[in-house]
């Protein structure tokens, strides 16, 4: 069974503290590791895909970066409207389940002024 | 380009009752998804379609719950008899071949209360 295990659960930050959110990931032949953005009250919001251990991607002050058995979420000098709950998701080979998405509980972010 | 659409928005129910939610997902999307949410669990698959036809349904918890989608741009999950533990925000999201990474786009949710 795929497991998802993101930590910490709650993490405050001062506005332009940079930190680090994980993802830790138990699956048999990954597809693609999901970073999303979550809003009090919305959807959660597609931020970025990984593929291969080693692979990167950056979008504005957020930086997806994946190994073999984790992903991190690196925050660079934070601003209070980056307070959300931050989820990570894996789809990988379940079967004949190929678009299924295994969600961990998320880390939710508060950064303060 | 309008995103995916839920209706209600907000469903407040007594236990018994029968609840419908609704779902259109983005036009050209061939798959669709209803996700539950709760503190406990956090977001879960219930179940998915691709070209309308159901391919996973092992995460509907029991069979009071039921899905259909009856055409490309619409879908229903039904609740039937509601119970409170089915308290939950339920979110619909679509997805599809021509997307980039099979990246799924989430719908605004619909908090369900059942009393």
């Amino acid at each position: 069974e795929d497991q998802v295990t993101q930590s910490p659960e709650a993490l405050r930050l001062q506005e332009g503290e940079s930190s680090s959110l994980n993802c830790s990931y138990t699956v048999s032949g990954l597809r693609g590791l999901f970073w999303y953005r979550q809003d009090p009250g919305k959807g959660p919001e597609f931020l970025f895909t990984l593929y291969s251990a080693g692979e990167e991607k950056e979008k504005e002050r957020l930086k997806a970066t994946l190994t073999k058995k984790e992903s991190f979420l690196h925050i660079t000098a934070p601003k209070p409207e980056d307070s959300a709950t931050y989820l990570c998701a894996v789809r990988a080979n379940s079967g004949g389940s190929n678009y299924k998405l295994t969600f961990g509980k998320g880390t939710l972010l508060t950064v303060n002024p | 380009d309008a995103g995916v659409i839920q209706s209600p928005r907000h469903e407040v129910t007594e236990m018994g009752q029968e609840v419908t939610l609704r779902c259109k997902p983005i036009s050209g999307h061939d798959y669709l998804f209803w996700y539950r949410q709760t503190m406990m669990r956090g977001l879960e698959l219930l179940i998915y379609f691709n070209n309308n036809v159901p391919i996973d349904d092992s995460g509907m918890p029991e069979d009071r719950f039921s899905a259909k989608m009856p055409n490309a741009s619409f879908s229903t999950l039904k609740i039937q008899p509601s119970e409170p533990r089915d308290s939950a925000v339920y979110f619909c999201a679509s997805s599809g071949d021509r997307t980039l990474n099979y990246e799924q786009y989430f719908g605004p949710g619909t908090r369900l209360t059942v009393t």
